[in-house]
């Protein structure tokens, strides 16, 4: 079935850091891929998302290219603020085989700290 | 201004007693999703509705019913709580149940059993 392989975390980083958070993925198909992010005692919010095959989403500062050569959807920041921490969460949607309904499909999701 | 909401927040059930998580929406979204997140790990999908058409995962214990009365509202129902269901209930709503959808999460219920 489709699985989403995320770096493990913790992360911790300084305010102004680089960050890059790695995500892979597999799929049988042509999956659409997500990061959402989930802040301190909140739900899940969509963080960017791409639909196909080398596009860039971008969202508040953070980019994901959707590589299917490499099957990745890396997250990266150039420097991130201490408002930044939280759980990020990769993941891909796609009909399983033999099923007919979107399912999205998440990994296990990476803590990041960032520290002033 | 809040699109999905649950409540309550905290849930504490004794073993075996059953219980019922509420979420609604304010999105008119045609599909509400609910989730199970245990500590540490991604979110579980157990079923979800398209409208008033129940869609079941495979693997979800029949422990597990749900319930959407109407568009705006959908329950989760669990009958006989285990120690073992004891996590983070997430519900969410999209548009359509389509690839590209932008799925929009509630706070979630967290479920202790006693």
């Amino acid at each position: 079935g489709n699985s989403v392989t995320q770096m493990e975390g913790p992360v911790t980083l300084s305010e102004e850091a680089f960050l890059t958070i790695n995500c892979t993925y597999t799929a049988t198909g042509y999956p659409s891929l997500f990061w959402y992010v989930q802040y301190p005692g909140e739900g899940l919010q969509l963080l960017l998302k791409a639909t196909k095959a080398d596009d860039k989403g971008s969202n508040k500062g953070f980019e994901a290219t959707y590589r299917k050569e490499t099957t990745s959807f890396h997250l990266e920041k150039g420097s991130v603020q201490v408002s930044d921490s939280a759980v990020y969460f990769c993941a891909l949607s796609e009909v399983e085989y033999g099923g007919s309904n979107y399912k999205l499909t998440f990994g296990k999701g990476t803590l990041l700290t960032v520290n002033p | 201004d809040a699109m999905v909401i649950q409540n309550p927040r905290y849930q504490v059930t004794q073993f075996g007693k059953p219980v019922t998580l509420s979420c609604s929406q304010t999105l008119n979204h045609n599909v509400m999703y609910w989730y199970q997140q245990k500590s540490s790990q991604a979110p579980k999908l157990l079923f979800h509705y398209y409208d008033k058409d129940f869609n079941n995962e495979a693997d979800t214990p029949d422990n597990f019913q749900s319930r959407r009365p109407n568009t705006s509202f959908c329950f989760l129902d669990i009958r006989s709580p285990g120690l073992g269901d004891a996590a983070m209930y997430l519900c969410a709503t999209s548009r359509e149940d389509g690839g590209t959808d932008t799925q929009y999460f509630g706070p979630g219920t967290r479920l202790t059993v006693l």
